[in-house]
């Protein structure tokens, strides 16, 4: 299966401000996808990111607020902008390589909104 | 009501006990069934995978999906201090969205 790097791990940042997350393939990957993670709560597809065009979002996230970029097959970014209190969460990317549903997950960053 | 409702626990069980996690559904049109586990501050990893209804068994671990009830299970035998994590069930209808349970915190104690 794939490894993925994800960064930064964990950040604590002020309201207001962005914070751009990174995902770094070892393998090429047609789609990847990121996810939140509220506590208590599933995971939450946020939008699915493909190769050179734009992401598709889920219901209830919109480009503005979470804006993605896919420059090539192994890497990707999700930036979290404007950011409140309510987007403290834990955000996870992930891949899907091989069959039976396979997906990769990386380890996450945890987002604290002060 | 949510698509996917799992117990969230914890769930606390000592060491080679049988652990039994299960997870309802509303939705008849998922088909692909798969449980994950994560540990703490760590992405989820996938532990079984199962289409339609049936059993299916890897070491330890049996996973069950009933469609008819809507229901599925996960079974860990002689459970181990390792197994402490939490397991997500997830499901889909096809293509590439993943619908998740909120998770069931296990431990697992000597």
């Amino acid at each position: 299966s794939a490894v993925i790097s994800q960064k930064p791990s964990r950040d604590i940042c002020q309201r207001g401000t962005s914070l751009t997350i990174q995902c770094q393939v070892d393998s090429q990957v047609t789609m990847m996808f990121w996810y939140r993670q509220q506590p208590g709560q599933s995971l939450t597809l946020i939008a699915t990111a493909n190769q050179g065009s734009e992401a598709t979002y889920e219901s209830g996230f919109v480009i503005d607020k979470f804006p993605i970029s896919r420059p090539n097959l192994t890497f990707s970014t999700l930036t979290v902008s404007n950011m409140s209190p309510e987007d403290s969460s834990i955000y996870l990317c992930s891949v899907v390589t091989g069959t039976n549903y396979g997906y990769t997950f990386g380890s996450g960053t945890r987002l604290t909104v002060v | 009501q949510k698509e996917v409702e799992q117990d969230p626990g914890p769930l606390s069980v000592p060491e080679g006990a049988i652990v039994s996690l299960n997870c309802t559904y509303s939705n008849s049109a998922f088909q692909y069934f798969m449980w994950y586990r994560q540990y703490s501050r760590k992405g989820p990893e996938l532990l079984m995978y199962t289409y339609s209804s049936g059993n299916k068994e890897d070491g330890r671990f049996t996973a069950q999906v009933d469609k008819s009830s809507k229901y599925i299970s996960l079974f860990i035998r002689d459970s181990q201090p390792s197994d402490s994590a939490t397991y997500l069930c997830a499901m889909s209808k096809g293509g590439n969205k993943l619908t998740f349970g909120t998770g069931t915190q296990l431990k697992v104690e000597l």
